[in-house]
């Protein structure tokens, strides 16, 4: 039984560019939350989606970034325009509605 | 809201006792307690319900006053391998999860 698998674990980005984030859940699990995450800082809290719909995405800039959990396939997580102050490590972590969230490995995102 | 995590940092030597508080300025419904370790992901440690549970896992416990609006994380008998960063996360039902700042915890030989 696979845990959530986010791909890529590094990326490199060059300013203004585009980059994606994906996150699969664990089998049956029907929610994601994603989080950001800086060196030696906490999780902070992005985005939380169900299969197809946002349920709160309070934690988002709200330019650049956007995310989705479609209904077949994986969530993405997507910046735009990618600047350096982007760089950090992104979480996710799935779950069933409550109960306990599991994170993927993170991804790693670099821009230069 | 983000839960308010005490202490910050914590040094401890092998086999000592530590305490890591998390409060919270709403009423708790419920309350995950991960750890993580440098350059990995957050491990899942253990989720308490609002009730006053108590629960365990090996030599570390978690206690929940919903009264206090507060959970505090229990490890005895610290061994090198607690060593990491342990976050409580606040979850309201189906609303979404959110963590502490974290608190960092040296076991030291």
């Amino acid at each position: 039984n696979a845990g959530v698998m986010q791909n890529p674990r590094h990326l490199v980005r060059r300013r203004g560019q585009e980059a994606r984030l994906r996150c699969s859940p664990m089998k049956g699990h029907s929610h994601v939350y994603w989080y950001r995450q800086l060196p030696e800082e906490g999780l902070k809290f992005m985005v939380y989606l169900q299969k197809e719909n946002i349920i709160d995405e309070s934690g988002m800039p709200k330019e650049r970034f956007s995310a989705e959990f479609p209904k077949e396939g994986p969530s993405i997580l997507r910046i735009q325009q990618v600047v350096r102050g982007d760089s950090a490590a992104y979480f996710c972590a799935s779950s069933f509605q409550t109960g306990e969230a599991f994170f993927g490995q993170g991804t790693r995102l670099t821009v230069v | 809201q983000q839960p308010v995590q005490s202490p910050q940092a914590v040094i401890l030597r092998e086999g000592e006792d530590a305490v890591i508080n998390c409060s919270s300025s709403k009423a708790l419904y419920s309350v995950h307690w991960y750890r993580q370790k440098h350059g990995e992901a957050p491990v899942f440690l253990m989720i308490l319900l609002k009730g006053g549970e108590q629960k365990g896992h090996e030599k570390i416990s978690a206690s929940f006053n919903e009264k206090k609006q507060q959970s505090s994380l229990y490890l005895t008998a610290s061994q090198l391998s607690y060593s990491g960063t342990y976050f409580c996360g606040l979850k309201e039902g189906a609303q979404k999860l959110v963590f502490g700042q974290g608190t960092r915890l040296t076991i030291n030989p």
